[in-house]
């Protein structure tokens, strides 16, 4: 099974500024997608983030926002630019290979003040 | 895209009893449809999954039915224990491995003493 480490697991950050949320897999993998998980809700995908290209975005999210990036088969950022209020959230790396089960990050709870 | 209703939001069962918690789809290109519980403060972990081409899978307490007529899956926990207290998660995908996973909104599980 892989093994996800995000970071940070936590961050207070002004409206305005920008956060990079790191997600780094112990072994090389097919896909990682990135969810926003709001205070007591579901997870919503984001995005999927492809190695060499651009990442592919859901309905209602858009790069100048969230924008990913994926250098190589075990590691990918989301930045969450421009933050306000509503923003805030649990932000949550995952990852699998075809055939195998899906791995989950223990989330990025950002808080935006 | 691929929608997902699960029910009910909220479930409260005696230690000992079993709960059931149960999900829709509504592609009908969805073959994949795991399951995860998510505990306070960590990301989402599989308990079970299965695929299309099975109409009911078992790992010891835990269970999941599968109607693809209906389009419609249920997860079954027996005896249950107070450690099953968490958010359970019902998703659907085109693939195991190969796509992006859509989640349920959740159920929260209370195992009462």
């Amino acid at each position: 099974s892989a093994v996800i480490s995000q970071k940070p697991s936590r961050d207070i950050c002004q409206r305005g500024t920008s956060l990079t949320i790191q997600c780094q897999v112990d072994s090389q993998v097919t896909m990682m997608f990135w969810y926003r998980q709001q205070p007591g809700q579901s997870l919503t995908l984001i995005a999927t983030a492809n190695q060499g290209s651009e990442a592919t975005y859901e309905s209602g999210f858009v790069i100048d926002k969230f924008p990913i990036s994926r250098p190589n088969l075990t590691f990918s950022t989301l930045t969450v630019s421009n933050m306000s209020p509503e923003d805030s959230s649990i932000y949550l790396c995952s990852a699998q290979d075809p055939n195998t089960e899906a791995f989950f990050g223990q989330g990025t709870r950002l808080t935006v003040v | 895209g691929e929608n997902v209703e699960q029910h009910p939001s909220t479930l409260s069962v005696q230690e000992g009893d079993s709960a059931v918690i149960k999900c829709t789809y509504s592609d009908s290109a969805s073959n994949y449809f795991p399951w995860y519980k998510q505990e306070l403060g960590k990301g989402p972990q599989l308990i079970i999954d299965i695929r299309s081409n099975v109409g009911e899978k078992k790992d010891q307490r835990i269970a999941v039915t599968l109607n693809k007529t209906a389009k419609h899956f249920s997860l079954h926990i027996t005896e249950t224990q107070p450690e099953d207290s968490a958010v359970y998660f019902c998703a659907a995908s085109m693939g195991l491995g190969d796509d992006k996973i859509i989640f349920g909104k959740g159920t929260r599980l209370h195992i009462l003493p």
